[in-house]
C-alpha cells in the first residue's frame, strides 16, 4: 500500500518568505504524486502533480514541488508567500490497480499553513 | 472551465435518518468517486464507480452506504440510517480515466450533520 507523510501540521511564515511544505512518500511503485489546497470552506483544488515526466513540477499560484526518488520526498515550496495562500494543503499519492480501473487518491494529513503580515 | 458540482452545501439530518448527496461530475469523465474529511482529519477514500458498478470501496464503505448514477449526469451516496459518526465534509471527484495518472477533480464538497 502507498502512503503519504505530511510533516509539520501547521507552518506559519511571514508574507515574502519562502513557503516549504514537507511530504515523504511511501510507495512500492513509481508513484504518481498530487499536493492540493483548501481553502477556508471550499473544496480540494489541484495545486500540482507528479507523473514522472519531470522531476520538478510547477503548479499554479508560483508553487512548484520536486520529485526526490533517493529521499521518497515532494516537498513543496514557493519563493515569496503572500496573505492569500493560507490554506490547508495536502500531499497526496494515487494508488490504483491498472489503466483501465481506478484509482484512489491517498491523502497525508495536511499542513495548515498561516502567513503573518 | 468544467467543474464538479455538489448539492447540499450543507445538510442537517437526525440520527437513523437517510440521506441522499448529489453530485454532477464533468460531463465528459467517466471515473466517479466519494471521499469524506472529519472535522479535523485526513481526506478519506469511501468508493470508486466505473460503468455503472462499483470499481472498489474502502471498509468505511459498509452496507449502510451505496452509490447510483441515476441517469445521465448524476452521481449519489446514500446513506440508509446516518449515525452520529457519519458527521463529516463529503467529497465528489471524477476522472476522465482512472489510471493513477490521471487527476481527479474535486466539488466543494456536501457537510454533513448528524444530530
Amino acid at each position: 500500500a502507498q502512503s503519504v507523510t505530511q510533516l509539520g501540521s501547521h507552518v506559519s511564515v511571514s508574507e515574502g518568505a519562502l513557503v516549504l511544505l514537507r511530504c515523504n512518500y511511501s510507495s512500492s511503485v513509481p508513484p504518481y504524486l498530487f499536493w492540493y489546497v483548501q481553502y477556508p470552506n471550499q473544496g480540494l483544488q489541484l495545486l500540482l502533480k507528479y507523473t514522472s515526466a519531470a522531476t520538478l513540477v510547477k503548479g499554479i499560484n508560483g508553487f512548484e514541488a520536486e520529485f526526490k526518488k533517493s529521499e521518497t520526498s515532494f516537498h513543496l515550496t514557493k519563493p515569496s508567500a503572500h496573505m492569500s495562500d493560507a490554506a490547508e494543503y495536502f500531499c497526496a499519492v494515487s494508488e490504483g490497480k491498472g489503466y483501465s480501473s481506478a484509482s484512489k487518491i491517498i491523502f497525508g494529513s495536511g499542513t495548515r499553513l498561516s502567513i503573518r503580515p | 472551465e468544467p467543474e464538479v458540482t455538489q448539492t447540499p452545501s450543507h445538510q442537517v439530518t437526525q440520527m437513523g435518518q437517510e440521506v441522499i448527496l448529489r453530485c454532477v461530475p464533468i460531463s465528459n469523465h467517466l471515473y466517479f468517486y466519494w471521499y469524506r474529511q472529519i472535522l479535523g482529519q485526513k481526506v478519506e477514500f469511501l468508493v470508486s464507480f466505473y460503468n455503472n458498478e462499483i470499481s472498489e470501496k474502502s471498509e468505511i464503505f459498509d452496507d449502510q452506504f451505496s452509490v447510483e448514477r441515476p441517469d445521465g449526469s448524476n452521481f449519489t451516496l446514500k446513506i440508509r440510517s446516518t449515525k452520529l459518526e457519519d458527521s463529516a465534509m463529503y467529497f465528489c471527484a471524477s476522472s476522465v480515466q482512472g489510471s493513477r495518472s490521471y487527476e481527479q477533480y474535486f466539488g466543494p464538497g456536501t457537510r454533513l450533520t448528524v444530530t
